[in-house]
């Protein structure tokens, strides 16, 4: 199975814009709906994208998803101290090697 | 509000099972609409689907840990398992489980706090 490509880091200070790409396959996002996840240190992965861009009830507005062929974002607008945390992108894929959910490598966001 | 729980040994000896089981609060496994996931994360790394279960049994695998893994449930407690055979140093990581919806098995919405398993003698 393949694993969705992720830059390790990305930073910005309070108010900016972060973007964090999810770069995969046809096998995966270029067929298949992309999710994102939030994990704040020391706590489980949280839902806060499904869909390509839907939001949960109670994810703010500031956070926003997108795809494109085989390669997805996740935008965080208004940074805030809060928004500190490590984000993976994961989809379903359908090689051939074998079905089954890929994750991102992980983006930890810093704000500076 | 659906809740999760893992539970089980922290520790385990190399080429033993890893057994720990999840409990579910808030909701019916027997409901179905919802698959049952583990979901693993070695210390300091990214996240790794292990496989779901439907309340009916039916289950699907992570090719890259099939041969090694099992995951059952009983509806009468509401809990659902998972074994992995053989383990190694390789299998340390944090265990979670979580829900999973019918049809977009990587659309996880609510999770365990997970469970640490170490291999080790």
């Amino acid at each position: 199975q393949s694993v969705l490509t992720q830059p390790p880091s990305a930073s910005g200070t309070p108010g900016q814009r972060v973007t964090i790409s999810c770069s995969g396959s046809s096998s995966n996002i270029g067929s298949n709906y992309v999710y994102w996840y939030q994990q704040l240190p020391g706590t489980a992965p949280k839902l806060l994208i499904y869909r390509n861009n839907q939001r949960p009830s109670g994810v703010p507005d500031r956070f926003s998803g997108s795809k494109s062929g085989t390669s997805a974002s996740l935008a965080i607008s208004g940074l805030r101290s809060e928004d500190e945390a490590d984000y993976y992108c994961a989809a379903w894929d359908d090689s051939l090697s074998g079905r089954g959910a890929v994750f991102g490598t992980g983006t930890k966001v810093t704000v500076l | 509000q659906v809740q999760l729980q893992e539970s089980g040994p922290g520790l385990v000896k190399p080429s033993q099972t890893l057994s720990l089981t999840c409990t579910v609060s808030g909701g019916s496994i027997s409901s179905g609409g919802y698959y049952w996931s583990w979901i693993r994360q070695h210390p300091g790394k990214g996240l790794e689907w292990i496989g779901y279960i439907y309340y009916s049994g039916s289950t699907y695998y992570n090719p890259s840990l099939k041969s090694r893994v099992t995951i059952s449930v009983d509806t009468s407690k509401n809990q659902f398992s998972l074994k992995l055979s053989s383990v190694t140093a390789a299998d340390t990581a944090v265990y979670y489980c979580a829900r999973g919806w019918s049809g977009s098995y990587v659309h996880l919405d609510y999770w365990g706090q997970g469970t640490l398993v170490t291999v080790s003698s």
